[in-house]
């Protein structure tokens, strides 16, 4: 089955400086990549997602990148706020007819100090 | 358009004790998803339904774990007997298999602490 790593666990940066987390999945059938916000005691809510046959899909301050040959994508979110603070999940998963399940990665704390 | 409901909230239970969890997922999607998470950790599949038969139950601890989808739209999971290990956010989420999307929705999910 899918296996996702996250990287790194916790992150801590300034207001106005950028945030990466990278991520590395096995299963080379694997479509679809989308991230997840989670705030304390919330549910996960997406943030950004990307499919395979793109390479990099941005929205406002927040962007992800994939690269399929080496299996790993990565989440980049720029000019971070302290309401970014958040537990952030990447997954991965293969979408088709059926819309399989998502396998998630162990989540990195981000803590942006004002 | 309503989103993933769950209840209950919050449950705290005994070890050996059973409880259940219901959820209804958003009005027309055909698949509904079960996940444990445990503090600290990414959320991990336990059943995935499409409409009302399973699709994926292979990490469902099946000696005390059940779950069923009648008539393909609400769903339950259940616990007989509980263990200590099983404290965790039970999280139901849904996706159509219909169009372009792929989004899977999540319920607020179900804290359970069992002691």
């Amino acid at each position: 089955g899918e296996n996702v790593e996250q990287h790194p666990s916790t992150l801590s940066v300034q207001e106005g400086d950028s945030a990466v987390i990278k991520c590395t999945y096995s299963d080379s059938a694997s479509n679809y990549f989308p991230w997840y916000k989670q705030e304390l005691g919330k549910r996960p809510q997406l943030i950004i997602d990307i499919r395979s046959n793109v390479g990099e899909k941005k929205d406002q301050r927040i962007a992800v990148t994939l690269n399929k040959t080496a299996k790993h994508f990565s989440l980049h979110i720029t000019e971070t706020q302290p309401e970014d603070s958040a537990v952030y999940f990447c997954a991965a998963s293969l979408r088709d007819t059926g819309r399989r399940a998502l396998t998630f990665g162990s989540g990195t704390r981000l803590q942006v100090q004002p | 358009e309503a989103g993933v409901a769950q209840s209950p909230r919050y449950k705290i239970i005994e070890k050996r004790q059973s409880v259940a969890f219901w959820c209804n997922p958003i009005s027309g999607h055909a698949t509904l998803y079960w996940y444990q998470q445990i503090l600290g950790q990414g959320p991990k599949l336990l059943i995935q339904f499409q409409n009302n038969g399973v699709v994926d139950d292979s990490q469902l601890p099946k000696d005390r774990f059940s779950a069923e989808r009648l008539k393909g739209v609400d769903s339950t999971l259940k616990i007989q007997p509980a263990k200590l290990e099983d404290s965790a956010v039970y999280l139901c989420a849904s996706s159509t298999i219909q169009g372009y999307s792929y989004e899977q929705y999540f319920g607020p999910g179900t804290r359970l602490t069992v002691t």
